[in-house]
């Protein structure tokens, strides 16, 4: 099992380029997100998904688009870069439901000049 | 939504001595409280968790109480160590939800 596995692991764009950070996890893991950490904010959740179509928003969706067209993969898309977005990003999936542990993926470090 | 909020940002205890982080939730209806170690680099992994239908839960130097009343649940470290030390993170969710709400994080070091 390589659990929950993020590409790139350092990333740096120039303001106004647009990327996306791969996410997926090999647990059958129905829910998958993805949170924001700055220093001193926490992890703050950017979207969610309970399974394969379905998406919602969490508390700072703006600047990020996600999709899931399978189980396995829930990637995120930033459409024009800015500082602002600047953050270490992390993917977590779990089984759907919200009392269950939500396992992490190695993080992606993202600075935007 | 659920707000959660942690104390203190930073704690420093010696080498053998008791740490306590303490968490606030704002919505009555949340009942899953995890609670999440990550260390420098390293993502959060989860360490202990507890759900409203329990008072207290122990894992061998860590354990957790839930105060539902007051809206507030502890992370109590007994017998600390230098690998304790790292960021511990608070959440809490409602198991009719989907959406998790982290605290903003303690640093905790322990001092040899």
């Amino acid at each position: 099992n390589a659990g929950v596995t993020q590409t790139p692991k350092f990333q740096v764009l120039k303001t106004g380029q647009s990327m996306t950070l791969q996410c997926a996890q090999d647990m059958n893991h129905e829910y998958m997100s993805w949170y924001r950490q700055d220093p001193g904010m926490g992890l703050r959740l950017i979207h969610y998904s309970v399974g394969a179509g379905i998406t919602d928003q969490g508390e700072v969706p703006n600047g990020y688009n996600v999709s899931r067209s399978t189980t396995e993969d829930f990637p995120l898309r930033l459409l024009s870069a800015a500082p602002s977005q600047t953050s270490v990003y992390f993917c977590a999936s779990s089984y759907v439901g919200g009392v269950y542990e939500q396992y992490f993926g190695p993080g992606t470090r993202l600075t935007v000049t | 939504g659920e707000n959660v909020e942690q104390h203190p940002s930073t704690l420093s205890v010696q080498e053998g001595d008791s740490a306590v982080i303490k968490c606030t939730y704002s919505d009555s209806a949340s009942n899953y409280f995890p609670w999440y170690k990550q260390e420098l680099g390293k993502r959060p992994q989860l360490i202990i968790d507890i759900r409203s239908n329990v008072g207290e839960k122990k894992d061998q130097r860590i354990a957790v109480t839930l105060n539902k009343t007051a809206k507030h649940f502890s992370l109590h470290i007994t017998e600390t160590q230098p690998e304790d030390s790292a960021v511990y993170f608070c959440a809490a969710s409602l198991n009719t939800g989907n959406q998790f709400y982290f605290g903003t994080g303690t640093s905790l070091t322990v001092i040899p």
